[in-house]
């Protein structure tokens, strides 16, 4: 699987939006784009996915570039809830279930 | 609000002990996955089934652990015999995947338990 590559960690004010980059020039034609995030003592959750085209969701959105090289997810007006380890995982199209999770970006949320 | 369900949550046990985890997943799903989290190693997958069949259980030790799913609704975890190094929290995760070509939508999602945080003094 292609690798991607996140700050270790983000702060940002609480009601502010907050952007969290993820770079994978290594992504191939047929890969997905990925987010999930983790919060304390839970299990990680699904934010959003994407493979050209800018996406949106009640959650998040995700804006890809023109290149696919690079992607930010986009949290419109973060909260204290959305402090949590956000992971950028790259998933091939064909009969890849699998989700190989890396280190991720810590996001601190201040009050 | 359909979740995915583990058993224990927490589970403390000495070295040489026999140790299962469960796990139901989703209704309707038809893949399983089990996920080791630590400090160290981060999130790591062990092991994933499809319709009950085991797919790729490359990421665990085949010595001392064995996964299984006696049904659709049961996804089992087992390490025999514990040891220290297997300290960590275990996450079943559940989604369901159609082939491309299909007919159906394929969903990507996988839905996470909320863990078994296992200890082995």
């Amino acid at each position: 699987d292609a690798k991607t590559t996140q700050p270790n960690s983000m702060e940002s004010n609480e009601e502010e939006p907050v952007h969290l980059p993820c770079n994978h020039s290594t992504i191939s034609g047929t890969d997905y784009i990925h987010w999930y995030r983790q919060l304390p003592s839970q299990g990680p959750e699904y934010v959003i996915h994407g493979l050209t085209s800018n996406v949106n969701n009640r959650m998040a959105s995700l804006a890809i570039a023109e290149d696919r090289k690079s992607s930010t997810l986009i949290l419109h007006r973060a909260t204290l809830r959305d402090a949590a380890v956000y992971y950028c995982i790259l998933r091939g199209r064909f009969g890849n279930e699998k989700l190989t999770f890396g280190t991720g970006t810590r996001l601190t949320i201040i009050p | 609000d359909a979740r995915v369900t583990q058993t224990p949550r927490d589970k403390v046990t000495e070295m040489g002990q026999e140790v299962t985890m469960r796990c139901q997943p989703i209704l309707g799903h038809n893949t399983v996955f089990w996920y080791r989290q630590t400090m160290m190693q981060g999130l790591e997958l062990l092991a994933y089934f499809r319709n009950r069949a085991p797919l790729d259980d490359s990421g665990m030790p085949k010595d001392r652990f064995s996964a299984e799913m006696p049904d659709a609704t049961l996804a089992t975890l087992k390490i025999q015999p514990s040891e220290p190094r297997d300290s960590a929290v275990y996450f079943c995760a559940s989604g369901s995947f159609k082939r491309q070509g299909e007919s159906h939508r394929i969903y990507n999602e996988q839905f996470f338990g909320p863990g078994t945080r296992l200890t082995v003094l």
